[in-house]
């Protein structure tokens, strides 16, 4: 079985410029998370879909962070701008519905410069 | 509110020696609480997880874990280190029946021949 794809793996941009990360799902699932693992820390939630819909945003700084999940399948994070303390690893994860076990992808490492 | 505390950041083992990677819970619900492990460059696997049956929980690779009510904790053990075990542990927690990982910061193995 195929896990959660995410791309690209590392990615470098200075300040103030922006960046897409892409996310796809395990087939079938119907939950899909982003979170954020700064260098240190544990992976915090950043936003979760269910199917197309947002279940979850609190802790997403809407001012730069977007994210969307078109025909509920693949998604897209984006930041815009980025800020410096936006280093960190975003991991994506999917699971069956909202109670299923969650698979977690590699993640894309964030430098921003 | 839901949070857990890893009260290690660091444990070092031998070899073939026993593992304790210690773990407390807060949580205003029944919670359901999970261990992820993370290798280098690897996604976050599920060791195990604890929802409301048998409070001692076994999961993938030999390990263990403990829900205590009383002292809200949920410690993960192994009799027996072994060197693929050296990883960043996370201790998880989440309101039942909702999928909201609540991770702690984060315990690193280190396993010495």
């Amino acid at each position: 079985e195929a896990g959660v794809a995410q791309s690209p793996r590392y990615k470098i941009i200075e300040k103030r410029q922006s960046v897409a990360f892409w996310c796809n799902p395990i087939s079938g699932h119907a939950t899909l998370y982003w979170y954020q693992q700064i260098l240190g820390q544990g992976p915090k939630l950043l936003i979760q879909f269910q199917n197309n819909g947002v279940v979850d945003d609190s802790q997403l700084p809407k001012d730069r962070f977007s994210a969307e999940r078109l025909k509920g399948v693949d998604s897209t994070l984006k930041i815009q701008p980025a800020k410096l303390e936006d280093s960190a690893v975003y991991l994506c994860a999917s699971s069956l519905d909202a109670e299923g076990e969650a698979f977690f992808g590699q993640g894309t490492r964030l430098t921003v410069v | 509110a839901q949070s857990v505390t890893q009260l290690d950041s660091h444990v070092s083992v031998s070899e073939g020696t026993p593992v304790l990677l210690r773990c407390n819970y807060s949580s205003s619900y029944s919670p359901s609480l999970f261990w992820y492990v993370q290798h280098p460059n690897k996604g976050l696997q599920l060791l195990l997880k604890y929802t409301s049956a048998a409070t001692l929980v076994k999961g993938i690779n030999g390990f263990e874990a403990e829900f205590k009510k009383s002292e809200t904790s949920f410690h993960l053990t192994k009799p027996s280190a072994h060197m693929s075990d050296a990883a960043e542990y996370f201790c998880v927690v989440t309101p039942r029946g909702f999928q909201k990982l609540v991770f702690g910061t984060g315990t690193r193995l280190l396993v010495s021949p």
